[in-house]
C-alpha cells in the first residue's frame, strides 16, 4: 500500500506571508495533483505535475516535483485571505495494476488571517 | 467547461437501506471513480470502472457496494444495506486517460441514521 504524507496538518499565518506545504511517498509517483477543497465541496484540480524536477506556477503558486518523482511541494508566495482552504496533494503511483487511482494526502488546512 | 456533477447534494438515509449515488461523468472522459471522504479524515478510494468493468477496487468496497454504468452518460455507486460507518462524503471523479487528470464532482453527503 502506498502512502502519501502531507505537511503541514494546519498551518495559520499572517496575510503577506508566505509558505511552503510538503507531500512525500517512499514510492515513486507516475504523477502528482495538488487540489483545493472547500467544505462541502469536491476536490478543484489546481495542478498536474508528471516530470521529475518539473516547477509550474499558478499566479502566486508554485508547485514543485522532486528529482526523484517521490516528493512535491507547493509554495504560495505573499499569501492573501482567500487563500484560506484545504490543500490536498494525491498521486498515481507506477504499478501493473493500478488504473489511475488516486491516493490522497492527509490535507493541510490553510488559514491565513488578515 | 465540463463539469462531473452528483446527485443528490445530500442523502439521509435509514442504517439497512439501499441507496443510489449518481454521477454525470464529463462526457468524453473513459475512466470513472468513486472516492469517500469520512469527516475529518482523508479521501480514499473505492473503486474504478473502465470499459463495462470494474478494473480496481479497495478494500472499503465489499460485496454492499456495487457500481454501474447503466446508459452512456451516468455512473451510479449502490450501497445496498447501509451501515453507520457508511456516512461520509462520496466523490465522482472521472478522467480522459488511465492515469490521467481526474476531475471530481461537487460529492454527495450521505448520512445513515
Amino acid at each position: 500500500t502506498q502512502l502519501l504524507e502531507q505537511s503541514p496538518q494546519f498551518l495559520s499565518i499572517q496575510e503577506g506571508e508566505n509558505l511552503t506545504v510538503y507531500c512525500n511517498s517512499s514510492s515513486v509517483f507516475s504523477s502528482l495533483q495538488w487540489y483545493r477543497q472547500e467544505p462541502g465541496e469536491g476536490p478543484v484540480l489546481l495542478v498536474t505535475v508528471v516530470t521529475g524536477g518539473e516547477v509550474k506556477k499558478l499566479k502566486r503558486l508554485t508547485f514543485q516535483f522532486g528529482d526523484a518523482r517521490k516528493d512535491s511541494s507547493l509554495h504560495i508566495t505573499a499569501a492573501q485571505t482567500g487563500d484560506t482552504g484545504l490543500y490536498l496533494c494525491a498521486a498515481s503511483f507506477r504499478s501493473g495494476t493500478s488504473y489511475g487511482k488516486l491516493t490522497f494526502g492527509q490535507g493541510t488546512i490553510l488559514t491565513v488571517h488578515p | 467547461e465540463p463539469e462531473v456533477t452528483q446527485t443528490p447534494s445530500h442523502q439521509v438515509t435509514q442504517m439497512g437501506q439501499e441507496v443510489i449515488l449518481r454521477c454525470v461523468p464529463i462526457s468524453n472522459h473513459l475512466y470513472f471513480y468513486w472516492y469517500r471522504q469520512i469527516l475529518g479524515q482523508k479521501v480514499e478510494f473505492l473503486v474504478s470502472f473502465y470499459n463495462n468493468e470494474i478494473s480496481e477496487k479497495s478494500e472499503i468496497f465489499d460485496d454492499q457496494f456495487s457500481v454501474e454504468r447503466p446508459d452512456g452518460s451516468n455512473f451510479t455507486l449502490k450501497i445496498r444495506s447501509t451501515k453507520l460507518e457508511d456516512s461520509a462524503m462520496y466523490f465522482c471523479a472521472s478522467t480522459r486517460v488511465v492515469a490521467g487528470v481526474a476531475f471530481f464532482g461537487q460529492g454527495t453527503r450521505l448520512t445513515v441514521v
